[in-house]
């Protein structure tokens, strides 16, 4: 499976700021990238995805940024509160596959301060 | 979406022995899957989990190790065989709903411990 690269490793925010998490890709195949959260003792949970026919997109306080030609796309969570402090997986998979088989990143630890 | 059980929730098992884990989904699926997480580690994927025929493992897991069944549209099973404390992992179990291509949905894993 080709690597998708996820930083930083962890990140204290303080409540009301902005949470950024970035991942980087490889390979060119890659055309879906969703973002899971997950919370200690549960399952990730899909938060939001993007498809790379867009450069944005937005649910609530939620925003993916996707660059092409960077292969690198990054979550931003706006107004962070403590509630989401969680551990946040960037993944992606390709369209060859005919359906998702997902690459993780390596998952950032968020955690925001009150 | 898909609400995804999976049982046990957690076990504490002997090394050399086997355990298997149940997932249920609330609804037709097409697809499941089942991934490893390592402690404080992303999740890997194990295998495709495919109804009436033999799972496709991905690079480094084996049918020996991990046999998977999915007799099925909601229901599979993955046996941990012959455990070593190196399978220490919380194994998850997720699932495409019918009628998507991306979204997957993940149960809230199976903790095990063998010692």
């Amino acid at each position: 499976q080709q690597q998708v690269k996820q930083s930083p490793q962890s990140l204290i925010v303080q409540k009301g700021g902005i949470s950024i998490i970035n991942c980087a890709y490889e390979n060119t195949a890659f055309d879906y990238f969703p973002w899971y959260q997950q919370f200690p003792g549960k399952g990730p949970a899909l938060l939001i995805a993007i498809r790379p026919d867009v450069s944005e997109k937005k649910e609530g306080r939620f925003t993916i940024s996707f660059n092409k030609s960077a292969k690198q796309f990054s979550l931003h969570i706006m107004d962070s509160q403590p509630g989401d402090s969680a551990t946040y997986f960037c993944a992606a998979s390709p369209s060859n596959s005919g359906y998702s088989t997902l690459t993780f990143g390596k998952g950032t630890m968020l955690l925001v301060s009150p | 979406s898909a609400v995804i059980s999976q049982k046990p929730s957690r076990d504490i098992c002997q090394r050399g022995t086997s355990l298997t884990i149940q997932c249920q989904v609330d609804s037709q699926v097409t697809m499941m899957f089942w991934y490893r997480q390592q402690p404080g580690q992303s999740l890997t994927l194990i295998a495709t989990a495919n109804q009436g025929s033999e799972a496709t493992y991905e690079s480094g897991f084996v049918i020996d190790k991990f046999p998977i069944s999915r007799p099925n549209l909601t229901f599979s099973t993955l046996t941990v065989s012959n455990m070593s404390p190196e399978d220490s992992s919380i194994y998850l179990c997720s699932a495409l709903p019918a009628g998507q291509t991306y979204e997957q949905y993940f149960g809230p894993g199976t903790r095990l411990t063998v010692t």
